[in-house]
C-alpha cells in the first residue's frame, strides 16, 4: 500500500542535541512538507519541497533544516538552535495541481519529539 | 483576527445526536476548503472537500457560505467513532499547497 512513513514515532532529546526525523513516501508525489503541531494551534509549515534538490522555508523554519536528495525522502533535522522543539511533527506529500480535488495532502503518522 | 478560526470545543454529544461546527476565514478570496479529521495523537486525514453548492457524504454534510465567510460541517446520527478533532483547512488565493491554512480544530466527544 502506498503511503508516508515517519520515524521514529517517539523521540526524546536532551537540550543542545540535534535530531533527525525521517520521512519516506512511495506515492510518487512531487511535493513534500513538514508541519509542526502544538496544542491549541493549527498546523504550521516548517519547510516544503516541490522537486528533488530544491526546498523552501515555510513560516517557522528557524532552527530546522531539511534535504531532498531523493523524491521519496524528505528528512527534517531539529537543531539545537530551535528554542522550543517539543511538538508533534507531521510530514505530508501532495501531487501539485491547481484543481481542488480530493487528497490534497496525505500525512504520515507523525513523530512526537520531547526535549528533556 | 486569525486567518482561520474554529470553536475549540469540546462538543459533548450523545450517540445519535446531530452536531454542527463552523469555521470562519478572513480572506474573502480564498479558493478551496476542506475538513480533515484527526484522532487523538494521530495524523489528520481528509474527511471531505467543501464545494460551493454544498456536499454530502453519508452522515456528513459540508456547506460553504461565502457571504459570511464560513464553512460548516454537520454530522447526523453521531457515532462513538466520530469522536475526534475536526480541522478546517483553507486554500488561500494565489497560493500553492504550501499556503494551506489550518484551523486549530474542534474537538467532538460522542458518549453513549
Amino acid at each position: 500500500d502506498g503511503g508516508i512513513t515517519q520515524s521514529p514515532k517517539y523521540l526524546f532529546r536532551k537540550e543542545g542535541q540535534n535530531v533527525t526525523l525521517s520521512c519516506e513516501q512511495n506515492l510518487n508525489h512531487d511535493a513534500m512538507y513538514w508541519y509542526r503541531q502544538d496544542p491549541g494551534q493549527g498546523l504550521r509549515l516548517i519547510y516544503y519541497s516541490q522537486i528533488v534538490n530544491d526546498f523552501q522555508k515555510g513560516d517557522i523554519a528557524e532552527g530546522y533544516s531539511v534535504s531532498r536528495e531523493k523524491k521519496e525522502s524528505f528528512p527534517l533535522t531539529v537543531t539545537s538552535a530551535q528554542k522550543n522543539p517539543t511538538a508533534f511533527y507531521l510530514c505530508a506529500s501532495s501531487i501539485e495541481r491547481t484543481d481542488s480535488g480530493a487528497n490534497v495532502l496525505t500525512f504520515g503518522a507523525g513523530s512526537r519529539l520531547t526535549v528533556l | 483576527r486569525k486567518e482561520v478560526e474554529q470553536d475549540p470545543g469540546p462538543f459533548n454529544v450523545p450517540e445519535g445526536a446531530t452536531v454542527a461546527f463552523n469555521c470562519t476565514y478572513s480572506n474573502s478570496a480564498s479558493q478551496s476548503f476542506f475538513w480533515y479529521r484527526q484522532d487523538c495523537r494521530k495524523e489528520p486525514k481528509l474527511l471531505m472537500s467543501v464545494y460551493s453548492s454544498g456536499n454530502e457524504d453519508g452522515r456528513f454534510t459540508a456547506q460553504l457560505n461565502r457571504a459570511s465567510q464560513y464553512i460548516s460541517l454537520l454530522i447526523r446520527d453521531s457515532k462513538l467513532s466520530d469522536s475526534a478533532t475536526y480541522l478546517c483547512v483553507v486554500f488561500p488565493p494565489r497560493g500553492g499547497y504550501n499556503k494551506l491554512i489550518f484551523g486549530a480544530g474542534t474537538r467532538l466527544a460522542v458518549h453513549p
